[in-house]
């Protein structure tokens, strides 16, 4: 099936410092979502972007909508060890509103 | 207002044995469905459905089967389990155009 390319597959920070991530795909989205995952639970909603362009923040997190309309990136600022979880992106492509594409994650680890 | 919760919560079968995954939502959502999670593979799509009597096959569907009797209600079913299907089992529902909510997940392990 269609996957995203989520990358990096997995990071270790200090804390404090600041994340990126990002999300490319070769077909073009009318939404992006991303997600994160703490160790047990199931994928929780971080931020949704519905227009190209568009950017959005979420206290220290900020995404954006590429302009391209395939690729969207994840920034968290001054992390700290609460930060740490898997962070998934999701899109839907046009003119398919009910399934989602996913990426593979990007493993995240705060070091205090 | 509970969300999208899942029973069981954990299993342990032996290979062969059958079993049933439900998944309840109490926001009214027309689509559910349901991923398996496997380390490095991310959430793969089993099967989903867009709304009461209605379902679809995902991206990895065999040897699993669903029913949506009630609009509430998504059922998942392995009837001869196998090894392979040693995962964690997520259920999600939304509406049209919007975001996806989970459940807390269920981790069953097949031996």
């Amino acid at each position: 099936g269609q996957q995203l390319n989520q990358s990096p597959q997995s990071m270790f920070i200090q804390e404090g410092e600041d994340v990126s991530m990002n999300c490319t795909s070769s077909s073009i989205f009318n939404t992006w979502l991303w997600y994160k995952q703490d160790p047990g639970e199931g994928p929780v909603l971080l931020i949704a972007l519905y227009k190209a362009g568009e950017l959005t923040s979420n206290g220290r997190l900020t995404a954006q909508f590429g302009i391209t309309r395939k690729d969207s990136f994840l920034n968290i600022s001054a992390s700290i060890p609460s930060d740490v979880g898997i962070y998934f992106c999701a899109g839907r492509m046009a003119g398919n509103n009910r399934k989602l594409i996913w990426g593979l994650g990007t493993s995240l680890a705060v070091n205090p | 207002n509970a969300g999208v919760t899942q029973t069981p919560k954990f299993r342990v079968l032996k290979t062969g044995q059958s079993m049933t995954l439900l998944c309840a939502q109490d926001m009214n959502h027309e689509y559910m469905y349901w991923y398996r999670q496997d380390p490095g593979m991310g959430l793969r799509l089993i099967h989903y459905s867009v709304g009461e009597g209605t379902t679809a096959k995902g991206e990895v569907p065999d040897g699993y089967n669903v029913s949506r009797l009630k609009k509430q209600n998504f059922l998942l079913g392995l009837e001869s389990a196998a090894p392979s299907q040693t995962s964690v089992y997520f259920c999600a529902s939304t509406s049209e155009g919007e975001t996806q909510y989970f459940g807390p997940g269920t981790r069953l392990l097949v031996l």
